[in-house]
């Protein structure tokens, strides 16, 4: 089955670690993105990239770092500089000007 | 800066009944897309608008586009609670296929 797949689906951290989230997709697709979700709050992006071994910084980058070695994956690393890491990450993914992206299941990170 | 906003944020309604939500957007656009999510889950693509005075419908719910006005409507018929969830428009700009912009989403509840 052709999809996109977030791991884990739950994460919890200790304030000062960075923690790294999985995103793999097997749809072909080139370009792949982060979002993060607040609760009762829309889509914010972090990054993109749009080809292997590229990547732009979307609206709230800080904190943040991404890798795009491989075109089916695209990991995020949350960093420790990152003041309010938790919330809900989606991962999403897209033909290079398709009609619309894909999403992951989500990974819902947790830092006390 | 594009801006896509929607109206209202929260709609609780009687089932049975109609209603419409507004997504309104600041620059020119030839490419609207309607997403569901339900309570923690990910994203679900509803429909994909990509013309002045597309329509789409799928079910109780139809979605159109005017793209000289900026807006989008997505409309309920006849409601009943398996709709409830939020309903998130996303625009993407003319001659850029790199981004997509979120609206903050509409949380419906459709009330037995």
């Amino acid at each position: 089955d052709g999809g996109i797949t977030q791991s884990p689906k739950y994460l919890f951290r200790k304030e000062g670690q960075n923690v790294t989230l999985s995103c793999e997709q097997n749809l072909n697709h080139d370009a792949m993105y982060w979002y993060r979700q607040d609760p009762g709050q829309g889509l914010r992006l972090i990054y993109y990239s749009q080809i292997v071994n590229d990547f732009q910084k979307g609206d709230i980058a800080e904190g943040y770092s991404v890798s795009r070695e491989k075109k089916e994956s695209f990991p995020l690393t949350v960093t420790s500089a990152q003041k309010n890491p938790t919330a809900f990450y989606l991962c999403a993914s897209s033909p290079i000007g398709g009609l619309e992206q894909y999403f992951g299941p989500g990974t819902r990170l947790t830092v006390t | 800066e594009l801006k896509v906003e929607q109206n209202p944020l929260f709609l609780s309604m009687q089932e049975g009944k109609n209603y419409t939500i507004y997504c309104n957007y600041s620059t020119t656009s030839d490419r609207l897309y309607w997403y569901r999510q339900d309570p923690g889950k990910s994203l679900e693509s509803l429909f994909v608008l990509l013309s002045n005075g597309a329509v789409k419908q799928e079910g109780r719910l139809m979605a159109s586009l005017d793209t000289k006005a900026r807006l989008s409507t997505l409309h309920i018929t006849a409601a009943v609670h398996d709709l409830s969830a939020t309903y998130f428009c996303a625009v993407v700009p003319m001659n850029r296929d790199d981004k997509i912009i979120f609206g903050k989403g509409t949380r419906l509840h459709i009330l037995p």
